[in-house]
């Protein structure tokens, strides 16, 4: 059975804060992703990774960064968390193909005081 | 630009039929998905959609038109846990995946 982990299900954290949110997944999956999700803005894509050491930006990268030092491990890093972070944060895993079903964690809400 | 337009929100009554729509303007088209995702939770995979016509899935079933830009998620007998919010998502021509907003579905008693 397919499985995706977060490491926190809710996160509290002051303005300027450092935080490390991570992804695990278990499927032997090339591909992960980061997506911040808020009312009425639906899921946007943050960075993705196709491979390990591998990262690429999405559609809205400004002020985080990620790493992929193994497969199965994706992590998002706010460098100094600002209050418009405050969101729900999902990470998801795909297989090699391009049209194969994503699958996500559970999702980490995040709120920046 | 990209754009993927579905209803903010509807109310269904149980037992009965609803079909949520979903049109796209994308850049290339390389499949269209349906998730359903439960308040407070991730969002699961219902159906995907590449070529023209309807898919059935038990109580759900997608439909596609690809010279339209037009999808629906049709559900029949409705049931108090369908109440969640339905996202569409587009691949495009890069592999892209393009997400909607979602719906959010309110099944009454």
């Amino acid at each position: 059975d397919v499985k995706v982990t977060q490491s926190s299900r809710y996160l509290v954290k002051r303005t300027g804060e450092k935080v490390f949110l991570e992804c695990v997944q278990d499927m032997d999956h090339e591909n992960m992703f980061w997506y911040r999700q808020d009312p009425g803005l639906g899921l946007r894509l943050i960075y993705f990774s196709y491979d390990v050491k591998m990262k690429e930006k999405g559609d809205i990268p400004e002020g985080y960064s990620v790493s992929r030092e193994k497969k199965e491990r994706f992590s998002l890093i706010l460098e100094s968390a600002s209050t418009n972070q405050t969101s729900m944060y999902l990470c998801a895993s795909r297989g090699t193909g391009d049209t194969e079903t994503q699958y996500f964690g559970p999702g980490t809400r995040l709120l920046v005081l | 630009g990209q754009n993927i337009d579905q209803p903010t929100e509807m109310t269904a009554t149980e037992g009965a039929i609803v079909q949520i729509n979903c049109t796209y303007q994308t850049s290339g088209f390389n499949g269209l998905f349906w998730y359903q995702q439960h308040a407070g939770e991730a969002p699961t995979f219902l159906s995907y959609n590449v070529l023209d016509g309807l898919e059935e899935k038990g109580r759900f079933s997608s439909f596609l038109s690809r010279s339209k830009g037009y999808s629906y998620l049709l559900l029949k007998e409705l049931q108090m846990k369908d109440s969640a919010s339905y996202l569409c998502a587009v691949i495009d021509s890069n592999y892209q995946l393009i997400w909607g907003a979602g719906t959010k579905l309110i099944i009454k008693p």
